[in-house]
C-alpha cells in the first residue's frame, strides 16, 4: 500500500514570496502518477500540478513548480510569488497508472496562509 | 474532461437517519470513487464503484454503513446509513486520473449529524 506524508500542517507566506511544501511517499511502484491538489474554502478540489515519475524533468505550472527525487520519494512544491488567492489547504497526493480511473492517496495536508 | 454534479451539497440529518448522496458525471467512466473528508483532514478513500460489480470498500469502511449503487456508467449514489454525529464529514465523489486524463472531483457534500 501506498502512504503519503505531509509533515507541515501549516505555513505562512508573505505575499510576493516563496513558500515550498513538503511531501515524501512510501510505494514500490516505479511507474506512478504525483500530484498537488488546492483545496479553498469552497471545498472544490483544483489541481495545481502533476508529476510522471518516469520524467525526470520536473513539472512547472506558472508559479508553481516541483521538485521531485525519485530514489528520495520527495517530491515538494514551491510557490512562487505568492498571492492572496493562493490561501488553502494543499494536498499531496499519488496514484498508479493505469488506463483509467486511478484512486488517489492523500496526504494530510499543508495549510498556507499568504499575508498581505 | 469530466464534469460531476453531486447533491446535495450540504444537509443537516438527525442521528439514525440515512442520507444519500447522488453524483451525475457527463461522460461515460468505468470507475469512481467516493472519499470521506472529516473536518480539518485529509480526504480518505471510502470505496471504489466500477459499474456492474459490487463496490470495492477500504479498511475501515463496511457495506452496510455506506452501501453504494452504480447503476450505469454515468451515475453512482452512496449513502450514509444509520448516522452519529461521527459521521459528520464531506463527502466527495470524484472521478480518477488516468493515463491521459486529470481527477475530477463533485463539489461535496457537507454532512452535519445532530
Amino acid at each position: 500500500a501506498q502512504t503519503v506524508t505531509q509533515s507541515q500542517p501549516e505555513m505562512s507566506v508573505q505575499e510576493a514570496e516563496t513558500v515550498t511544501l513538503s511531501c515524501t511517499y512510501d510505494t514500490s511502484e516505479s511507474n506512478y502518477y504525483l500530484f498537488w491538489y488546492k483545496q479553498p474554502p469552497s471545498r472544490q478540489m483544483i489541481l495545481v500540478i502533476r508529476q510522471e515519475a518516469y520524467k525526470q524533468q520536473n513539472a512547472t505550472e506558472n508559479r508553481f513548480s516541483v521538485n521531485f527525487q525519485k530514489a528520495a520519494k520527495s517530491f515538494s512544491l514551491k510557490i512562487s510569488d505568492s498571492q492572496l488567492g493562493d490561501t488553502a489547504m494543499y494536498f499531496c497526493a499519488f496514484s498508479m497508472i493505469k488506463a483509467a480511473g486511478n484512486k488517489l492517496t492523500f496526504g494530510g495536508g499543508t495549510r498556507v496562509l499568504v499575508k498581505p | 474532461s469530466a464534469v460531476i454534479s453531486q447533491k446535495p451539497s450540504r444537509d443537516i440529518c438527525q442521528r439514525g437517519t440515512s442520507l444519500t448522496i447522488q453524483c451525475q458525471v457527463d461522460s461515460q467512466v468505468t470507475m469512481m470513487f467516493w472519499y470521506r473528508q472529516q473536518p480539518g483532514q485529509s480526504l480518505t478513500l471510502i470505496a471504489t464503484a466500477n459499474q456492474g460489480s459490487e463496490a470495492t470498500y477500504e479498511s475501515g469502511f463496511v457495506i452496510d454503513k455506506f452501501p453504494i449503487s452504480r447503476p450505469n456508467l454515468t451515475f453512482s449514489t452512496l449513502t450514509v446509513s444509520n448516522m452519529s454525529p461521527e459521521d459528520s464529514s464531506i463527502y466527495l465523489c470524484s472521478v480518477g486520473p488516468g493515463q491521459n486524463t486529470e481527477a475530477f472531483f463533485g463539489q461535496g457534500t457537507r454532512l452535519t449529524v445532530v
